[in-house]
C-alpha cells in the first residue's frame, strides 16, 4: 500500500511569509504527527493529530499550527517565517499511536531566505 | 522531561562485521517504548526495531538486535553482518506509553554509520 506522502518535497520562502505543508498518511492510519529536523536541534516533535483533534503539542511557538481533515490528511502551517524555520519537516502516521511505531514520509525541505 | 543520548556521533565498520550503537535515556516513567530508526540519504525515517519496556526479552529483527538494560536505562543496537545498505543515520527514540494515544517521540542526536567495503 502507498506510504506516507508529503508535498511539496522542496520549498523556498521569504522571511515573513507563511507556508502550508501537506501530509497524506497511510490508508487507515488515524494518527498523524509532525517533526522538525535541523542540524542544530535535531528532531523535535511539533504536534500530533488523531481523528481531527490535536492530542499533543511540542514546545514550539504559536506560529506553528496544524490541522487534520476527516480523511486523516494533515496540513501544517507556519506563519511569519523566520530564517530559523529552515528545516526538514517530517510527517509520520500510525494506526495505533506510539505502540507500533510510526511510518514516516520523506519530508518537506523548507528553506527560508 | 525525557532525554535520549547517543554518545557516538559517527561509527565506522567493515562490511560483514558487527557494530553496536549506543543509546541511553532518562525518564521517570515505568512503561514506555524505545525505537531505533534509520535515516538514509533519501531522508525517510525507517523503523528498524522497537522494544516495549515491560518486556524483558530483547527485541530482534533479522540482523538487528537490541540490548535493553532497563535499570541502567540503556538501549543499544547491534547490527550483525553489516551490509553497504546499512549505511545511514541511526536515531534512538523514546515514547512513553499512554492509553491509545501518542505523546510524540523524543529522539537522540543520531549516529552516522559508515560501512567500509
Amino acid at each position: 500500500k502507498a506510504g506516507v506522502t508529503q508535498t511539496p518535497r522542496y520549498l523556498i520562502k521569504t522571511r515573513g511569509q507563511q507556508v502550508t505543508l501537506s501530509c497524506s498518511p497511510i490508508s487507515g492510519h488515524r494518527s498523524v504527527s509532525w517533526y522538525q529536523q535541523t542540524p542544530g536541534q535535531g528532531l523535535q516533535f511539533l504536534f500530533e493529530y488523531f481523528s481531527e483533534t490535536q492530542r499533543n503539542k511540542g514546545n514550539f511557538p504559536g506560529r506553528f499550527s496544524g490541522r487534520q481533515f476527516s480523511n486523516s490528511r494533515s496540513e501544517m502551517n507556519v506563519s511569519t517565517l523566520e530564517l530559523g524555520d529552515s528545516a526538514l519537516y517530517l510527517c509520520a502516521s500510525s494506526s495505533q499511536g506510539t505502540a507500533y511505531g510510526y511510518t514516516f514520509g520523506s519530508g518537506t525541505r523548507l528553506t527560508v531566505v | 522531561a525525557q532525554t535520549v543520548t547517543q554518545s557516538q556521533p559517527e561509527m565506522s565498520v567493515q562490511e560483514a562485521e558487527t557494530v553496536t550503537l549506543s543509546c541511553t535515556y532518562d525518564t521517570s516513567e515505568s512503561d514506555y517504548y524505545l525505537f531505533w530508526y534509520k535515516q538514509p540519504p533519501s531522508r525517510q525515517m525507517i523503523l528498524v526495531i522497537r522494544q516495549e519496556a515491560y518486556k524483558q526479552q530483547n527485541a530482534t529483527e533479522n540482523r538487528f538486535s537490541v540490548n535493553f538494560q532497563k535499570a541502567a536505562k540503556s538501549f543499544s543496537l547491534k547490527i550483525s553482518d553489516s551490509q553497504l545498505g546499512d549505511a545511514a543515520m541511526y536515531f534512538c527514540a523514546y515514547s512513553k506509553r499512554s492509553g491509545g494515544g501518542a505523546d510524540g517521540l523524543t529522539f537522540g542526536k543520531g549516529t552516522h554509520l559508515i560501512i567500509q567495503p
